[in-house]
């Protein structure tokens, strides 16, 4: 498959734990946030959003926590599975005008060992 | 559903050929979004759409680069002529409309293109 980023930071888990990566954004202006996961030769797919009106979101084993005193994004997920294994991205976009594109991040390779 | 469709999926060419990337976005769907993807730059935005009507193209790296859309259900992403830093993985992605106008990003496959 793809590499999507011969440098990414790489995390590293054993099945079962449970795995958190983080992300700095750097726009102020940020609203609204996204996290995605990309496979090797797929396109991104979406995992959970958050509103800076919220700090926490949680969805089914995945947790959002949005920090906006130090522009801090983090996704935890729990009991980590071999197909969580994936490169994944932070996005963020700030209310300009009309409608708006989401800004990535640069990655984190999550590699899981059974 | 068909998700958001991309062609080719793959595409060698050489040097100053002309490239041409074709997206079909999800039915229904408003917002069209051109992406290139290098192990250097991450995720690019080059271009997006809102209601086929350009809105934002400050992405585009130069005058070899244009896209269009001239309805709905359809976009290109056209490179003339090509040189090799082009070579990437574009991805095509589109929105449904939303009151607060942002929303999730469906993506599709990519089409990755390599210029010798």
């Amino acid at each position: 498959g793809e590499s999507v980023g011969l440098h990414l930071p790489t995390l590293s888990v054993q099945e079962g734990d449970n795995s958190i990566i983080n992300c700095a954004y750097s726009n102020s202006a940020s609203d609204y946030f996204i996290w995605y996961k990309q496979e090797s030769g797929k396109g991104p797919q979406f995992i959970i959003d958050i509103r800076s009106n919220m700090d926490k979101r949680q969805g089914q084993r995945v947790t959002v926590l949005l920090n906006k005193t130090v522009k801090h994004l983090s996704l935890q997920i729990a009991a980590t599975q071999p197909g969580d294994s994936a490169v994944y991205f932070c996005a963020e976009t700030p209310r300009i005008q009309g409608r708006r594109a989401l800004t990535f991040g640069s990655g984190t390779r999550l590699q899981v060992q059974p | 559903d068909a998700g958001v469709i991309q062609s080719p999926r793959h595409e060698v060419t050489e040097m100053g050929q002309e490239v041409t990337l074709r997206c079909k976005p999800i039915s229904g769907h408003n917002s069209l979004f051109w992406y290139r993807q290098t192990m250097m730059r991450g995720l690019e935005l080059l271009i997006y759409f809102n209601n086929n009507v350009p809105i934002d193209d400050s992405g585009m790296p130069e005058d070899r680069f244009s896209a269009k859309m001239p309805n709905a259900s359809f976009s290109t992403l056209k490179i003339q002529p090509s040189e090799p830093r082009d070579s990437a993985v574009y991805f095509c992605a589109s929105t449904p409309p939303t009151l607060a106008g942002i929303g999730e990003l469906f993506f599709g496959e990519g089409s990755r293109l390599t210029v010798l």
